[in-house]
């Protein structure tokens, strides 16, 4: 099964909006990872957070993590039509897997 | 420096034949993965390689797959008598560590396969 799960499936806005992903895992981790998928570049390392950690930012990216739900949200503000992307987290855990992850369209 | 670089970027292959897929992760880099992703599902991980060896390979599909890793470099990723449901993108990422996947992975553009 995957371990890492994200919501919602697909989310469209406007350009200068602010997006926000959520991801949700099974087993207790010591790290939780966020990625980014687009046609031009591959998939892209966003943001680490490791288990003690609560909140992390990285220009516009922020990202939060609650242990006791299992729970990370990655927030995107003032999107861009360049954020237009699939996003996915991952765990380490026993194994690191992937999300079938946040289809996300910034409208120009 | 140069990232990490997967051939072939395409390939075509009948029902039954066997394919190999090369991976040449980033110099320096101890870890490797193998992972497959369908047309717009997420990835499956298959493997992970900490050095030449593989202490995980608890995602292989079937005994079709196997995987090796040579001189903690190179690795090739090998799937005997294809079948239709093995076409996906093949994609390998290399790391620094990664004894607990902790480290930033980062991706090759990918091996397409496609199983006619």
């Amino acid at each position: 099964s995957q371990q890492g799960e994200e919501d919602p499936q697909a989310l469209s806005i406007q350009e200068g909006e602010n997006a926000t992903m959520n991801c949700s895992y099974k087993t207790s981790i010591n790290n939780l990872q966020w990625y980014r998928q687009n046609s031009g570049r591959g998939l892209v390392h966003l943001i680490l957070i490791r288990s003690n950690e609560r909140e992390k930012h990285s220009g516009r990216l922020r990202v939060t993590l609650d242990t006791s739900k299992k729970s990370s949200s990655l927030l995107i503000t003032a999107s861009r039509a360049a954020d237009t992307a699939s996003y996915f987290c991952a765990t380490d855990a026993s194994d690191m897997r992937f999300g079938a992850g946040t289809r996300l369209t910034v409208k120009p | 420096g140069a990232g990490v670089s997967q051939s072939p970027s395409n390939k075509v292959t009948e029902k039954g034949k066997d394919v190999e897929l090369r991976c040449d992760p980033i110099s320096g880099h101890t870890a490797l993965y193998w992972y497959r992703q369908s047309l717009g599902q997420g990835l499956e991980f298959l493997i992970y390689f900490q050095g030449n060896s593989a202490p995980d390979k608890s995602g292989l599909p079937s005994d079709r797959f196997s995987a090796e890793r040579t001189g903690g470099s190179v690795s090739t990723l090998t799937i005997q008598r294809t079948q239709q449901e093995d076409s996906a993108v093949y994609l390998c990422a290399s790391s620094l560590g990664g004894t607990s996947f902790s480290y930033e992975q980062y991706f090759g553009p990918g091996t397409r396969l496609t199983v006619t």
